[in-house]
């Protein structure tokens, strides 16, 4: 059973359009919600995170937008640039414990330029 | 900034035969976690350690076993391998404080013919 649902499952973006990824979680005991960027070959790199208290969290193009009624989360990458093109994964952790995470099943990004 | 740093980056073995991944954290970080992607997927937690005890559990077969250093690095051992085994094995540290977050090496590629 999949904890953290993750959609679509791959997206092409025009550059300079907005990147959306969407995530639905089944277990309210989560508290912390990150979305991590994977290229080829390498691991994944932790991108932006948010915890249940607040609704949204931006850092530079990348926008968190959090749900808790819904149990959803979602990515926005503004202005998205070909070199953003690459697997995102967002995942989610129970209190105390944010290195053992639940992954999304992971959407791959294509920007055209 | 030191990264995570995990040895071998590509590993070919045979059925039945055992494999040692190694994994270097971030200096400081006192927490070290591995997990498994196989092709397409997402990363599934196998197993963590802090302060050399092993300190959670995930879906890691009974034929894998791992251990922390008292200089903080870990090693993942398989043993019997199975084509089955045949992933990405990422590696990744953090602080123990609850807030701090997961950061991933660039894995191991093993493959088993």
């Amino acid at each position: 059973q999949q904890q953290v649902k993750q959609s679509p499952q791959s997206l092409i973006v025009q550059k300079g359009g907005i990147s959306i990824i969407n995530c639905a979680y089944e277990n309210t005991a989560f508290d912390y919600f990150p979305w991590y960027q994977q290229f080829p070959g390498k691991g994944p790199a932790l991108l932006i995170a948010i915890r249940p208290d607040v609704s949204e969290k931006k850092e530079g193009r990348f926008t968190i937008s959090f749900n808790k009624s819904a149990k959803q989360f979602s990515l926005h990458i503004m202005d998205s640039q070909p070199g953003d093109s690459a697997t995102y994964f967002c995942a989610a952790s129970r209190p105390g414990n944010t290195g053992k995470l639940i992954f999304g099943q992971g959407t791959t990004l294509q920007v055209k330029p | 900034a030191a990264g995570v740093i995990q040895s071998p980056r590509h590993l070919i073995k045979e059925k039945r035969e055992t494999a040692t991944l190694k994994c270097y954290p971030i200096p400081r970080h006192d927490t070290v976690y591995w997990y498994q992607q196989g092709p397409g997927q997402d990363p599934q937690f196998l197993i963590s350690f802090y302060e050399k005890m092993q300190s959670d559990k995930g879906s890691i077969p009974d034929r894998f076993s791992a251990q922390q250093f008292s200089d903080y690095h870990s090693e993942l051992n398989m043993s019997s391998l199975e084509l089955g085994d045949s992933a990405l094995y990422f590696c990744a540290s953090k602080r123990q404080a609850s807030n701090s977050p997961l950061h991933f090496g660039n894995g191991t590629r093993l493959t088993v013919t």
